[in-house]
Order: structure tokens, then sequence, then C-alpha cells
């Protein structure tokens, strides 16, 4: 099936570093994505790690994945304030011909100053 | 920046009516997908354009109808527009079919009152 788990609510302080956690369903993903949206706006693209990689480092961000048990983080270092936005992980779903991203609900991350 | 851009920005209309909604893709990218954003939720994948043809369908009914044209513009068309139609309506853009990276709008504000 198609799901794509996230936790919704994350709060950390300024400079700590965040962590939001992702699980998904289909095991044939080539790609997982992770992106931000601010209030009002569409969605950014912050990083993305092929499926065959375990780890993916981006300045302050670093993305782990566990195969296995279909498990993708992203980890954003030194937080701060503009990093308040939502969340949101993305699979590339399915082995068709199809370039159909499975979004998770989305985790709104709270930076307090 | 993505380089995508859509239009309008907002809109209302009234239960019954008909929209559209358009999108301009990044040049050179001659695959466009649309996602409809209910407010607290991910993107629901509508459908998929490549190269003027539907190349994938999401659950959503034929009243939701799109083209592409050959100057990477597009177009989702919704007919006997319901009240649940309300949301944040974003298109993205790629280069390839499958697996590329998708690049997004800043979305379309549809509400149906």
């Amino acid at each position: 099936g198609e799901d794509v788990e996230q936790s919704l609510f994350l709060s950390v302080r300024e400079g700590d570093s965040s962590v939001i956690n992702c699980t998904y369903t289909d095991s044939s993903s080539t790609y997982l994505y992770w992106y931000k949206q601010e209030p009002g706006a569409g969605l950014q693209l912050l990083t993305y790690i092929f499926s065959n990689m375990d780890m993916k480092q981006d300045q302050r961000l670093t993305v782990l994945l566990n195969k296995k048990d279909k498990h993708l983080s992203l980890r954003i270092a030194d937080t701060q304030t503009g990093d308040s936005a939502i969340y949101f992980c993305a699979e590339s779903y399915g082995s068709s011909n199809t370039g159909k991203l499975i979004f998770g609900q989305g985790t709104t991350l709270q930076v307090k100053p | 920046e993505t380089g995508v851009t859509q239009s309008p920005t907002h809109l209302i209309k009234t239960r019954g009516q008909q929209v559209t909604l358009r999108c301009s893709s990044q040049s050179g990218h001659n695959t466009v997908s649309w996602y409809q954003q209910a407010l607290g939720q991910g993107p629901q994948f509508i459908f998929q354009y490549y190269r003027e043809e539907e190349n994938g369908r999401g659950n959503f009914p034929p009243r939701f109808s799109g083209l592409q044209f050959p100057n990477y513009s597009s177009e989702l068309n919704v007919n006997a527009l319901e009240l649940d139609d309300s949301a944040l309506y974003l298109c993205a853009s790629s280069l390839a079919k499958s697996t590329d990276t998708q690049y997004f709008g800043p979305g379309t504000r549809l509400t149906v009152l």
C-alpha cells in the first residue's frame, strides 16, 4: 500500500539539533525526499537520498536511511528560527513509469529563541 | 526559486462552477505533475503529464482533467466544483517522468463556497 507516516509536531530551542522521522511502505522506492513548506507557500526541495545510500550530508542537513526498517530521518544541526516550517518526507512510489510522490502528513517544526 | 510559476495565486469559486489553474514549468522540463493539498495534509497526487500525454493518475474523479502544451505550460481543470475541492493546488515540473526530482511552484489557493 501507499503510506508515509510522520510525527506531527516537534519543538526545539534555537541552536539545538532537530530530528524529524518518517516511515514509508514501498520498498521499491528509488528516491526519498525532504521538502520544506513555509506558511502560505509551495514546497521547497531540501534534499533527497537515493535508496542505495545510508546517509547523505548537505551542510546543516543529514539524512539517514534505514532501508530494512523503511525509516528515514532528517537532522538539522544548529536549528535556527528561520527553520520553523512544515517538513514533508516523500517517496517516489511504484514500479510504473510515473513519478508519483507519496507524501507524509508533515511535521511542524517550532524553533523557540 | 524553482523557476516554476502558477496562476492565479488565489481564487474563489462557488459550488458547481468550473475552474482552470495554470502552471509554467522550468524550461526544458517536459513532465508536469499536479497535487492537491488540503489544509493540514500532505499533497495528494492528481495526475502527471509527459510530452502532452497523461502519464498516470491518482484517485481523483474524471472532473479533474489536465492539459500540457509544447511551451512548458500546463493547465488543471476542475468541473462541477465541490466544497471539498477547496485546497492548495501545486504543480511540479521535472526533467524526466519517473524518478527525477520534482520542483514545485508556489501553488494556487482555491476556495469553493
